[in-house]
């Protein structure tokens, strides 16, 4: 099955500095990547997400990269802000899995001010 | 809109017991997915319902079940509990638009196995 390893587990960055975190992915029949973001006592929350037709996607703050070559993919914050402290998970899963997201281990963001 | 609402939050239970745990997905959702999240493990998928079947299981062994019911609410059951049962569960829906996309989650409901 898919297994999906994460990097770093944990990440302390400076208020404005930028944070990356890495994800590699097993099954090259992966073809949608989703990026979850899980604050104390909450469920997790999707922050973005990219589909394997596409190489790289932005919403504001916030990027993913993919590389389906070699199974890869990152998520970028920039001009990160002290809420942005959280778990984050990047996941894998592909059409014929449905809804079965293969998560990674997840990285604890701590953004001090 | 309501969110993923799952009830109870929180319950002790030992070994051997059994529990069932609730959710109500967003209005409209039909696709509820379940998952366990422990600190060793990370989060880890249960299984999905669509329209009252089961759409997909993940590797779990059968002590763990669920349903789904006509107006979509969802409930997973967990019999002969372990001390290695302890963890949040997590329920999850989705508007199911043919292919795999955004997952609304509840707050869990946190499982404590003595």
């Amino acid at each position: 099955g898919e297994n999906v390893e994460q990097h770093p587990s944990t990440l302390s960055v400076q208020e404005g500095d930028s944070a990356v975190i890495k994800c590699t992915y097993s099954d090259s029949a992966s073809n949608y990547f989703p990026w979850y973001k899980q604050e104390l006592g909450k469920g997790p929350q999707l922050i973005i997400d990219i589909r394997s037709n596409v190489g790289e996607k932005k919403d504001q703050r916030i990027a993913v990269t993919l590389n389906k070559t070699a199974k890869h993919f990152s998520l970028h914050i920039t001009e990160t802000q002290p809420e942005d402290s959280a778990v984050y998970f990047c996941a894998a899963s592909h059409s014929n899995s449905g809804y079965a997201l293969n998560f990674g281990k997840g990285t604890s963001l701590l953004v001090t001010p | 809109k309501a969110g993923v609402t799952q009830t109870p939050r929180y319950l002790i239970k030992t070994r051997g017991q059994q529990v069932t745990l609730s959710c109500s997905p967003i209005s409209g959702h039909r696709s509820v997915s379940w998952y366990q999240q422990t600190p060793g493990q990370g989060l880890q998928f249960l299984f999905e319902y669509f329209s009252e079947t089961q759409r997909n299981k993940g590797n779990f062994p059968g002590r763990f079940s669920g349903r789904q019911f006509s107006n979509s609410r969802s409930e997973m059951n967990v019999s002969t509990l372990e001390l290695g049962d302890s963890a949040l569960y997590l329920c999850a829906s989705s508007n199911d638009r043919g292919s795999p996309g955004e997952l609304f989650f509840g707050e869990g409901s946190r499982l404590t196995v003595l």
